[in-house]
């Protein structure tokens, strides 16, 4: 069966401390896996496209690689702003339009 | 680019009522555009893709007689929650796939429309 799970569930940082967030999956065939931004009561904000093992991308202080069986999202020097659920999905090669997302991780980035 | 709008962003009707949602495309034209549904705490859950000028595909479980979905334009996609009822009382979200940005298969979220039913 094809899923996407997420951990930690939720993380408290320190403003300055550096983590990683992790998204694992298992799917038939991986086209794609995207991280989402979601800020209470608005809608995703896309963050990042990975398509193969060993792709990095980098936006300020986020950087997402990927595995063949997982991805991560790490965060240097995390700001109060960067506080907010971040949302993995993955997009299947059996299917253009569907993707499946995973739970999210809560982060908090306390002053 | 890629700016995706839902109207109206909060509505609360009464049980037995008909609520419609409007997501438009800003700046792009969509010719796929999708539904999701998300609980309080939980992911987004697909609920169907609206194909431009064809009938919309649904999800297993999406009752397509409560959820009427209409994408007459390439800009424009409507869900109508039809007699709504206390338990359809979610955040449903569109988002939009932009043809003319790459990757091609990055979808953009409108903002949500919060529906509370009571």
């Amino acid at each position: 069966e094809d899923q996407v799970t997420q951990s930690p569930e939720a993380l408290r940082l320190q403003e300055g401390e550096s983590s990683s967030l992790n998204c694992s999956y298992t799917v038939s065939g991986l086209r794609g896996l995207f991280w989402y931004r979601q800020d209470p009561g608005k809608g995703p904000e896309f963050l990042f496209t990975l398509y193969s093992a060993g792709e990095e991308k980098e936006k300020e202080r986020l950087k997402a690689t990927l595995t063949k069986k997982e991805s991560f999202l790490h965060i240097t020097a995390p700001k109060p702003e960067d506080s907010a659920t971040y949302l993995c999905a993955v997009g299947m090669k059996t299917s253009y339009d569907k993707v499946i997302f995973g739970p999210g991780t809560s982060l908090s980035v306390i002053p | 680019g890629a700016v995706v709008s839902q109207h109206p962003s909060r509505v609360i009707c009464k049980s037995g009522t008909s609520v419609k949602i409007e997501c438009r495309s800003l700046d792009f034209q969509a010719t796929t555009m999708f539904w999701y549904r998300q609980f309080p705490k939980q992911s987004l859950m697909l609920m169907a893709t609206s194909n431009e000028g064809s009938k919309a595909t649904y999800e297993q479980g999406v009752e397509k007689d409560k959820f009427l979905i209409n994408h007459a334009s390439l800009t424009l996609s409507t869900l109508t929650v039809t007699s709504a009822h206390p338990e359809d009382s979610s955040f449903y979200i569109c988002s939009a796939r932009d043809p003319g940005s790459l990757p091609q298969e990055t979808q953009y979220f409108g903002p949500g429309t919060r529906l509370l039913v009571l």
